[in-house]
């Protein structure tokens, strides 16, 4: 069974970092391209980043430049290390595995990233 | 960059029909992607690439796409299809992956 767990999600002023973390289990995660989706609350499905099988990245410009994505195979896991946050970036994290032309067969349960001071 | 389109709401009586649409400039060159996401939960694939289904989906749930509209209908529709649903895609010239604003569909 495919599993996606995001954690490190928490509250952080305007101005600081966060890292989130996504484990992943039941598939070849190596093989996979990989991405972070938001939702703030109330609101729609954003895409944040993305990053492929060959460490290739990928991001939306309210994000760049910000934000980074990153893989660790040997893990199993999914990063995004997000500086300079701002109240904007207030939303659930999702990760999401990529499926054939850019879908989401996999969601993990999301984490809450809260920017305020 | 590219923009999706959807209407913020669809009603339907229970066992109609209801259809979401999706807009977007030759939004039928692309490949469309459709997710249902029930509150407080994670959102879920329930057409891929048009008009394929995942497993474990029902055959209620259909897809087409063509010119500058693609469509999710759902056939004979239940209390429990009630949900968000958001159309999505991949745009190649900006590798940019971009959703629609969501569509609130209520079954009356």
């Amino acid at each position: 069974e495919v599993q996606l767990v995001e954690s490190g999600g928490g509250l952080v002023q305007p101005g600081g970092s966060l890292r989130l973390s996504c484990a992943a289990s039941g598939f070849t995660f190596s093989s996979y391209d990989m991405h972070w989706v938001r939702q703030a609350t109330g609101k729609g499905l954003e895409w944040v980043s993305a990053i492929g099988t060959a460490g290739d990245t990928y991001y939306p410009g309210s994000v760049k430049g910000r934000f980074t994505i990153s893989r660790e195979n040997a893990k199993n896991s999914l990063y995004l290390q997000m500086n300079s946050l701002r109240a904007g970036d207030t939303a659930v994290y999702y990760c999401a595995r990529a499926f054939g032309s850019g879908s989401y067969l996999n969601w993990g349960q999301g984490t809450l990233v809260t920017v305020s001071s | 960059s590219y923009v999706l389109t959807q209407p913020p709401s669809v009603s339907v009586a229970p066992g109609q029909t209801a259809r979401i649409t999706c807009g977007g400039n030759n939004i039928g060159s692309k490949s469309v992607h459709w997710y249902q996401q029930k509150p407080g939960q994670a959102p879920v694939l329930v057409v891929y690439d048009d008009s394929d289904r995942p497993s474990g989906i029902p055959e209620r749930f259909s897809g087409s796409n063509s010119g500058n509209t693609a469509t999710l209908t759902i056939s004979r529709v239940e209390a429990g299809d009630e949900a968000d649903y958001y159309c999505q895609v991949w745009d190649s010239s900006s590798d940019l992956w971009v959703f629609g604003g969501g569509t609130k569909l209520t079954v009356l």
